[in-house]
């Protein structure tokens, strides 16, 4: 059956330094990857959408990248702060309605 | 205004009862969903409707009963809870495959 992982179920990360997390995903070929952001008692809130075709896409100081050949996709928050710190959701999606969700890695930026 | 609103955001419920959670949404799109994240934080799709047609049906208990009485709206009713019902559950919707979805703030429902 397809599966969404995301390896690490925590990082711990210093503020100021770059963190990075990863999605991978297997028996799947998705047509898209997409992030989200998860805080306590909230719920998810989309951050960035990368397709297929595209290597890469970056919003402010976030980068995602796509890697078809890994079945692997990278989310990079660079320059980490406090705030930073929450769940965040790596989902994929084949050309239906359907997003299937990895576990979540939960982030904490320690000042 | 929130865009996608769900009501109750608790509730506390003996096993046996029978109880719906209302989702709203004023952001105008076709699509609708209902997740389930259970206590190892773990979100799964339950249903998705488009348009008031379900499309997606995800196997759950049919004692979970969806309803869509217009595109605006999608509540989910819950026959006989049971403890294993316990469980935080997510409205959401998107416009459009591949789209962004937006989620609303979760109805945390605990069977006691």
């Amino acid at each position: 059956s397809q599966k969404i992982e995301q390896n690490s179920e925590a990082l711990n990360i210093q503020e100021g330094k770059t963190a990075t997390l990863t999605c991978n995903y297997t028996n799947y070929s998705p047509a898209y990857l997409q992030w989200y952001r998860q805080d306590p008692g909230r719920g998810p809130v989309f951050l960035l959408l990368i397709r297929e075709n595209e290597k890469e896409k970056r919003k402010e100081r976030l980068k995602v990248t796509f890697d078809t050949t890994l079945k692997q996709s990278l989310f990079h928050i660079t320059a980490s702060q406090p705030a930073d710190s929450a769940t965040y959701l790596c989902a994929a999606g084949a050309g239906s309605y359907q997003l299937t969700f990895g576990k979540g890695t939960k982030l904490s930026v320690i000042p | 205004d929130t865009a996608v609103s769900q009501t109750p955001k608790y509730l506390v419920t003996q096993m046996g009862n029978d109880k719906s959670i209302k989702c709203e949404q004023n952001l105008g799109h076709d699509t609708m969903y209902w997740y389930k994240q259970d206590s190892k934080k773990f979100l799964k799709i339950m249903f998705s409707y488009n348009n008031k047609e379900l499309i997606i049906n995800e196997t759950v208990p049919n004692r979970f009963s969806p309803k869509s009485p217009d595109k605006a709206h999608l509540n989910l009713h819950i026959n006989s809870l049971e403890l294993g019902d316990s469980a935080v559950y997510f409205c959401a919707s998107s416009q459009g495959v591949g789209s962004e979805a937006f989620f609303g703030q979760g109805t945390r429902l605990t069977v006691v």
